[in-house]
């Protein structure tokens, strides 16, 4: 059982590139989230679907897009990086009565 | 405006002694609060949950209390080791939107 399982872990990027950060869990959780943790941020809600079709913004959502065709899947876009994206983003599944299963993140830095 | 905030940033104990961690919150009115550990490197980890009708909740060495009068939860960890240095982050849930987070206390245990 691998819960939630974040791909790729590590990625360096170039201003102005994009990229698609994945996200897969095998609980078949119904709510699927989106974070980035920031040095003495703590960790901000970038996005969030409540089930397979949905999406929502959260409270950081600029600059990102996301999809969620599937159950199982919850995908993280940048269609144009930016120094300021330079993170660690974490994904995380759960239920309507929480608690949330994190994955173990995507290690991002922009040039 | 809302706010949720764990007392401090870093704290460090002697191995043995009880380690209590706080999480103060303004303007919510959280239905849940919950605790995760995050150890370097990987993603938060749930703990306990507590529900705003509960004054206290206990798991092995680990215990959460809930003042809905204060806004304030406790966490404390009896017989601490140091395994279980980490952060640990409390995060609420506001009612029908997603969990907020606080920006954790790094907890230190010192042998």
């Amino acid at each position: 059982n691998a819960g939630v399982t974040q791909t790729p872990k590590f990625r360096v990027l170039k201003t102005g590139q994009s990229m698609t950060l994945l996200c897969a869990q095998d609980m078949n959780h119904e709510y699927m989230y989106w974070y980035r943790q920031d040095p003495g941020m703590g960790l901000r809600l970038i996005h969030y679907s409540v089930g397979e079709g949905t999406t929502a913004k959260g409270e950081v959502p600029d600059g990102y897009n996301v999809s969620r065709l599937k159950k199982q899947n919850f995908l993280l876009g940048l269609e144009s990086a930016a120094p300021s994206q330079t993170s660690v983003y974490f994904c995380a599944s759960g239920t309507g009565d929480r608690p949330q299963h994190f994955g173990d993140g995507t290690r991002l830095s922009i040039l | 405006s809302q706010k949720i905030e764990q007392n401090s940033e870093a704290l460090n104990i002697q191995e043995g002694k009880t380690a209590t961690l706080t999480c103060n919150y303004t303007n919510y009115s959280p239905a849940y609060l919950q605790w995760y550990r995050q150890d370097p490197g990987r993603g938060p980890v749930f703990l306990l949950l507590i529900r705003e009708n509960e004054k206290e909740k206990r798991k092995e060495r680990l215990k959460v209390t809930f003042d809905t009068t204060l806004k304030q939860s406790l966490f404390h960890i009896t017989a601490s080791q140091p395994a279980d240095s980490a952060t640990y982050l409390c995060a609420l849930d506001p009612r029908n939107t997603p969990l907020v987070f606080g920006k954790g206390t790094r907890l230190s245990v010192i042998a």
